[in-house]
């Protein structure tokens, strides 16, 4: 069965924490992708991965940055976490052309 | 701009009456649709996918979707909705030979009353 695994279920940070939200896929898969999903927002593409150590910018990078080392594994990463950036953040990875996306179950951040 | 559009925020159902979950989509390119659904505090589960072919899909759960290119839209169908189907719907567009990004709908939360 194909799997998406994010780290945390649920975090709770301070303001002006480093933040680390860690994502693994094991279907050998391209793409990845982070998103943030508010209510009345739907899923906004924050950055997305479609190599190792390639990275592109989504609609809403600011404040975010990402890493990807290894295929398996995207980390989003939130320099400075404010409290404005409390929100479900969702991973997700694709393979190659014409292919759906599998999601992670969600990392629900709460920033204090 | 591609954009998918799903006008419904929220809709209220029955259990065993229809439902219908529209989705529009404004995209340059050939297509591909898909349809998400998210119970709370989850990630998001393929329902369905069109990529070609016949233009009535069948997904897991029972539910269906039409493709229409004439008017831009991917409908999500459940002839007897179950207490178990109140969850978030996305629709989802992405390009044809991309592997790029998908672009989602806002969603339309399901309610369904006893």
């Amino acid at each position: 069965d194909v799997k998406v695994t994010q780290s945390s279920r649920y975090l709770v940070k301070r303001t002006g924490e480093k933040v680390f939200l860690e994502c693994v896929q094991d279907m050998d898969h391209e793409n990845m992708f982070w998103y943030r999903q508010d209510p009345g927002l739907g899923l906004r593409l924050i950055y997305f991965s479609y190599d190792v150590k390639m990275k592109e910018k989504g609609d809403i990078p600011e404040g975010y940055s990402v890493s990807r080392e290894k295929k398996e594994r995207f980390s989003l990463i939130l320099e400075s976490a404010s409290t404005n950036q409390t929100s479900m953040y969702l991973c997700a990875s694709r393979g190659n052309m014409n292919t759906e996306a599998f999601f992670g179950q969600g990392t629900r951040l709460t920033v204090v | 701009a591609q954009s998918v559009t799903q006008p419904d925020i929220h809709i209220t159902v029955s259990e065993g009456a229809s439902l219908e979950l529209r989705c529009n989509y404004s995209y340059g390119a050939t297509p591909y649709l898909f349809w998400y659904v998210q119970s709370p505090g989850q990630g998001l589960q393929l329902l369905l996918k069109y990529f070609s072919g016949d233009t009535l899909v069948q997904g897991i759960k029972g539910f269906e979707a039409e493709f229409k290119r004439s008017q831009s839209s991917f409908n999500l169908r459940k002839p007897s909705v179950h207490w178990s189907d109140a969850a978030e719907y996305f629709c989802a567009v992405g390009a044809w030979g991309s592997q790029g990004n998908l672009i989602f709908g806002k969603g339309t939360k399901l309610s369904v009353k006893p």
